[in-house]
């Protein structure tokens, strides 16, 4: 399947720590997307990191990369309430994009 | 300028009955998606539209299910003799040229079916 699984299912975290999120995969990519959503509607699109790049930022987020391992990260730092959401991974292969089932993300103030 | 629009945003159903359901994506975005999202769920491929190719249906659950994507911008996802395991939310996601693109998502059209 190319459906990537995220890890851990939910994740609950006092505001001001860091929270980490993991994507496992088994097919090759050509990119891998992650993407929030909030109250069960639209996703909104994070961050994109190319099968050659190994790290990238934006903002609070870090994503990482291991092409060898077949997995990512996303590290939120210094989260927020406002955080609150479920995160998505979405891989990016010879076919549309394919998203895992999410993580549950709960910030608690 | 205008993000991707769904509607309407909710529509209960009785059993039996057809609903349709509308994407108006960005303007000039060339692909179209189609998803499924059940309560705490995943989402659920259905359809891609990109351009004038053929569409890809490989996502959709029974034929009973239809989409169509008219003049290249509003698509509808039509579901004929709805029944209960169909209520989900449906999201529709737009984006410039589909493949590995960044997707644009509508706020999604909550489908309950009585």
């Amino acid at each position: 399947s190319q459906q990537g699984e995220e890890d851990p299912q939910a994740l609950s975290i006092q505001e001001g720590e860091n929270a980490t999120m993991n994507c496992s995969y088994k097919t090759s990519i050509n990119n891998l997307q992650w993407y929030r959503q909030n109250s069960g509607r639209g996703l909104v699109h994070l961050i994109l990191i190319r099968s050659n790049e190994r790290e990238k930022h934006s903002g609070r987020l870090r994503v990482t990369l291991d092409t060898s391992k077949k997995s990512s990260s996303l590290l939120i730092t210094a989260s927020r309430a406002a955080d609150t959401a479920s995160y998505f991974c979405a891989l990016s292969g010879n076919t549309p994009l394919v998203f895992g089932k999410g993580t549950r993300l709960s910030v608690i103030a | 300028g205008a993000g991707v629009s769904q509607s309407p945003s909710n529509k209960v159903t009785e059993k039996g009955k057809d609903v349709e359901l509308r994407c108006d994506p960005i303007s000039g975005h060339t692909a179209l998606y189609w998803y499924r999202q059940s309560l705490g769920q995943g989402l659920e491929f259905l359809i891609y539209f990109q351009g004038n190719s053929a569409p890809d249906k490989s996502g959709l659950p029974s034929d009973r299910f239809s989409a169509e994507r008219t003049g290249g911008s509003v698509s509808t996802l039509t579901i004929q003799r709805t029944q209960q395991e169909d209520s989900a939310v449906y999201l529709c996601a737009s984006s410039l040229a589909g493949g590995p693109d960044e997707q644009f998502f509508g706020p999604g059209t909550r489908l309950t079916v009585l």
